[in-house]
């Protein structure tokens, strides 16, 4: 049983320029949350979402930043017209039931994004 | 405003000793705890929880200890083991059936000295 993909896990962009941040969850898992961790910074909630439905996306940059969970596919998180301060981490977690009831929330190894 | 607090940036213990990591919190809406443990360049990983109704839950040799008067909570490791340098992420949800995320600490880096 594969864990949580992530993919890329290193991605370049120059400023200015999109990142795309695929996440698919582990099999049998509908809930998706990203997070982001900074230099020197825990990681910090930014969206959760369900199959075809944005749950609770108040961590979520009000500009640039957008999330799908499509009914079929991975759940994508794209940054538009990146900047430096961009460059983080970014995690995806998934779990089979929502809120992290299930306490084992399974997280991926990270897509490291570096905006040049 | 951080609302989980984890002061100590680093810890540094011998091998076979207890290892206690501290974890301070101000959101007294939070009613679950979990501590995650990531190794780098992989994702965080979890470790052990406790509900906000217990003051103790031991597993193996992690036991997580919680103050809500202090609004503090703890996760021993005894013995402390090599494999168990990483960082510890302290983490806290509120209650209430709300859709929200977990607010994470900053860390604390364990090193496990032989």
């Amino acid at each position: 049983n594969a864990g949580v993909m992530q993919n890329p896990r290193h991605l370049v962009r120059r400023r200015g320029q999109e990142a795309r941040l695929r996440c698919s969850p582990m099999k049998g898992h509908s809930h998706v949350y990203w997070y982001r961790q900074l230099p020197e910074e825990g990681l910090k909630f930014m969206v959760y979402l369900q199959k075809e439905n944005i749950i609770d996306e108040s961590g979520m940059p009000k500009e640039r930043f957008s999330a799908e969970f499509p009914k079929e596919g991975p759940s994508i998180l794209r940054i538009q017209q990146v900047v430096r301060g961009d460059s983080a981490a970014y995690f995806c977690a998934s779990s089979p039931l929502p809120d992290f009831w299930n306490t084992e929330a399974f997280f991926g190894q990270g897509t490291r994004l570096t905006v040049v | 405003d951080q609302q989980v607090k984890q002061n100590s940036p680093s810890l540094s213990v011998q091998e076979g000793r207890i290892s206690i990591l501290n974890c301070d919190y101000t959101n007294s809406m939070f009613d679950y705890f979990l501590w995650y443990k990531k190794y780098p360049a992989e994702g965080p990983t979890f470790l052990i929880s406790i509900s906000s109704i217990k003051d103790k839950n031991e597993d193996g040799r992690f036991t997580v200890f919680l103050n809500k008067s202090a609004k503090h909570l703890s996760l021993h490791i005894v013995p402390s083991q090599p494999g168990d340098s990483a960082v510890y992420f302290c983490a806290a949800r509120t209650g209430g059936g709300g859709a929200d995320g977990l607010t994470f600490g900053k860390g604390t880096h364990l090193i496990i000295q032989p």
